[in-house]
């Protein structure tokens, strides 16, 4: 069975320095596709980026990056010089193909505080 | 273009009662899902739509829980005699398509949620 674990419940950061959310999952399938989802205080979830597992370039799109590592089975995000619109909570999800569909696995997600 | 809604955005019902969440999709969206977060919690899979069939309901907690679709397009999730430990935000998202025939998987949109609390 699928899993994704996000090992860190909360993190507190004074703004503008940089933070790296982990991601650790796990799968026997050898496609798959990764996702990182935001959801801010407001609730709703918001889509950051997809990565396909025969696609190990790192992508970074503004203050945003994100490092795959398929040997050692990591999705990790990082924010460069954080800020307060950052907090949110984090989520890390796992697709897999399951009799010609798909589904995301979640992490139980990762809670950022930025402080001014 | 118009992002997924769902309605209501809240409810409070009592234990024993009936509800019925609904999550209208992104237009062409085909795959539709309907995900639960318990408190603190991540998502959790209930049931996926590919145009009006609904081939896995494996996640459905209990067969108090059921769904559906009409015309491809909005979704129904009912939950009949509702249990304090229902009480959860009921996500619904689609996608494109639930998967291409590359093997491909659509990215899924969220739509902002149904808080359901069960006194």
């Amino acid at each position: 069975a699928q899993k994704v674990t996000q090992a860190q419940t909360e993190i507190s950061v004074v703004e503008k320095e940089d933070v790296t959310l982990d991601c650790v999952y796990e799968t026997r399938d050898t496609t798959y596709y990764l996702f990182w989802y935001k959801q801010p205080p407001s609730g709703e979830l918001v889509f950051l980026i997809r990565r396909n597992s025969f696609d190990e370039q790192n992508e970074i799109s503004g203050r945003y990056s994100w490092n795959f590592q398929k040997s050692t089975s990591s999705f990790n995000f990082t924010i460069t010089a954080s800020q307060v619109v950052d907090s949110a909570v984090y989520f890390c999800a796992l697709s897999e193909l399951n009799s010609g569909y798909s589904t995301l696995t979640f992490g139980k997600g990762t809670m950022l505080l930025v402080s001014p | 273009g118009a992002g997924v809604s769902q309605s209501p955005s809240n409810k409070v019902t009592e234990k024993g009662k009936d509800v019925e969440l609904r999550c209208d999709p992104i237009s062409g969206h085909t795959a539709l899902y309907w995900y639960r977060q318990s408190l603190g919690q991540g998502l959790e899979f209930l049931i996926y739509f590919q145009g009006n069939s609904a081939p896995d309901k494996s996640g459905l907690p209990s067969d108090r829980f059921s769904a559906e679709r009409t015309g491809g397009s909005v979704s129904t999730l009912t939950i009949q005699r509702t249990q304090q430990e229902d009480s959860a935000v009921y996500f619904c998202a689609s996608s494109l398509m639930a998967t291409s025939g590359g093997g491909s998987t659509d990215t899924q949109y969220f739509g902002p949620g149904t808080r359901l609390t069960v006194l």
